[in-house]
């Protein structure tokens, strides 16, 4: 089966810009994540949904982060207006999640973001 | 709380085994999971435990699991030069039909010729 996809793989923007982040999950996985990755740590969960109805966006800075799963597959991550410490890998992950199933998440590659 | 930990690096003659270690703070986590990174890309699930259970073999890896100390560990046997990475320990926690997963910092394994 085909992973799931992410683009770009890498941004550089200056600050005060914005940028958006896509993520197709593998088929058939109800739930999608986004994470945000700083260097020296561990993936932080950003936002959770199951379907296109949102799980979890405890941890996203809702003042400039925004995020969507239009017909509850692709999703869109995006940053407006970008700071510096906004420079990380934002991570897609997604995964079955029906009973019995383990709860193994899928990663994409990622998108390195630079904000400068 | 929501805390999982795991010291920084780790480094290791090939051929030897190695051990990493991860504390977790919930009980009432369901699973565990050690994941591995390498370079530029994302995280790939190496294993995984239930909770109830105290150890899991598969292959080279072993997980154990001490759920009194909350202290979970992977050992690795006959480490190779595929195997550097970064290594993250997590733990799930289960609500309706989703669930969370809470990773740690991550250990960079590196081995030694």
């Amino acid at each position: 089966e085909a992973g799931v996809a992410q683009s770009p793989r890498y941004k550089i923007i200056e600050k005060r810009q914005s940028v958006a982040f896509w993520c197709n999950p593998i088929s058939g996985h109800a739930t999608l994540y986004w994470y945000q990755q700083i260097l020296g740590q561990g993936p932080k969960l950003l936002i959770q949904f199951q379907n296109n109805g949102v799980v979890d966006d405890s941890q996203l800075p809702k003042d400039r982060f925004s995020a969507e799963r239009l017909k509850g597959v692709d999703s869109t991550l995006k940053i407006q207006p970008a700071k510096l410490e906004d420079s990380a890998v934002y991570l897609c992950a997604s995964s079955l999640d029906r009973r019995g199933s383990y709860g193994e998440q899928y990663f994409g590659p990622g998108t390195r973001l630079t904000v400068t | 709380g929501e805390d999982v930990e795991q010291s920084l690096f780790l480094s290791v003659r090939e051929g030897d085994s190695s051990v990493i270690n991860c504390t977790y703070t919930d009980s009432s986590s369901t699973y565990l999971y050690w994941y591995k990174q390498e370079p530029g890309a994302g995280l790939q699930l190496l294993t995984y435990i239930f909770s109830n259970m105290d150890m899991k073999q598969d292959q080279r890896l072993t997980v154990l699991l001490n759920k009194k100390d909350k202290h979970l560990s992977l050992r690795i046997a006959d480490t190779q030069t595929g195997d550097s990475a970064i290594y993250f320990c997590a733990e799930s926690k289960a609500y309706s039909s989703a669930s969370k997963i809470i990773f740690g910092s991550g250990t960079r394994l590196s081995i030694r010729p």
